[in-house]
């Protein structure tokens, strides 16, 4: 069964970047049958999905956050990562990383998500 | 972008009546959709997806119905335990996008 669990930093300051690894197990990140997905809920919030990555590096992200956000992929540790730069107060939230199908079938899994606060 | 709209935003339902909750897409999302429970402090569940395949161990009383841009989660016989907030998710269009919730709350 694929599990996924988030790891980094629970407090960034203003302006600097904020880092987040997803270290997958169950399965090999190269499956490609997955995208890889980072998904944030602000505190009260509803969920708004970040960004994707699939195994050969392509990328997708939210127009919204899309200047700031960087997300990669380690085949050789079964990680992807998330970066996103130049954070302010709006971007504290729930961080969850997870998966969703490329193709069919139920390849939907989510991390338990870690809180991350941006404040001084 | 995608827009997804759930209504009603709160839905008062007395236990072991049935909930219908309602999800639109801004245009087609084919069968790509999925439904989540989402309880506090939790993260969110996979209950449904493809539109109507439950998830495993999903219980047979949550169901899920539509095409096109029109979606339906229906609970047939609500539980103490399926009183959460729930939302819609489109994996057919990039970006991908939620709904904003319904939130279900005991009547």
């Amino acid at each position: 069964q694929l599990q996924l669990q988030e790891s980094g930093p629970g407090l960034v300051k203003p302006s600097e970047t904020l880092s987040l690894t997803c270290s997958v197990s169950g399965d090999s990140i190269n499956r490609d049958n997955y995208y890889w997905a980072w998904i944030r809920q602000p505190p009260g919030e509803g969920l708004e999905w970040v960004g994707s990555v699939y195994y050969t590096g392509s990328t997708y992200y939210n127009p919204s956050l899309k200047s700031r956000v960087t997300i990669s992929v380690d085949t050789s540790k079964n990680q992807f990562s998330l970066n996103l730069s130049s954070v302010t107060a709006a971007d504290t939230a729930v961080y969850y990383c997870a998966s969703t199908p490329a193709y069919d079938g139920n390849t939907f899994s989510w991390g338990q998500g870690t809180l991350v606060t941006v404040s001084s | 972008e995608t827009v997804m709209t759930q209504s009603p935003a709160t839905l008062s339902v007395s236990p072991g009546e049935r909930a219908t909750l309602s999800c639109r897409a801004s245009q087609s999302v084919s069968r790509n959709l999925a439904w989540y429970q989402q309880k506090p402090g939790q993260a969110p569940r996979l209950l449904i997806y493809d539109v109507s395949t439950r998830a495993t161990g999903v219980p047979a009383r949550f169901s899920g119905s539509g095409a096109g841009t029109e979606f339906t989660l229906t609970i047939s016989s609500l539980q103490s335990e399926d009183f959460a907030v729930y939302y819609c998710q489109q994996y057919n269009n990039w970006p991908i996008t939620f709904g904003q919730g319904t939130r279900l709350e005991i009547k």
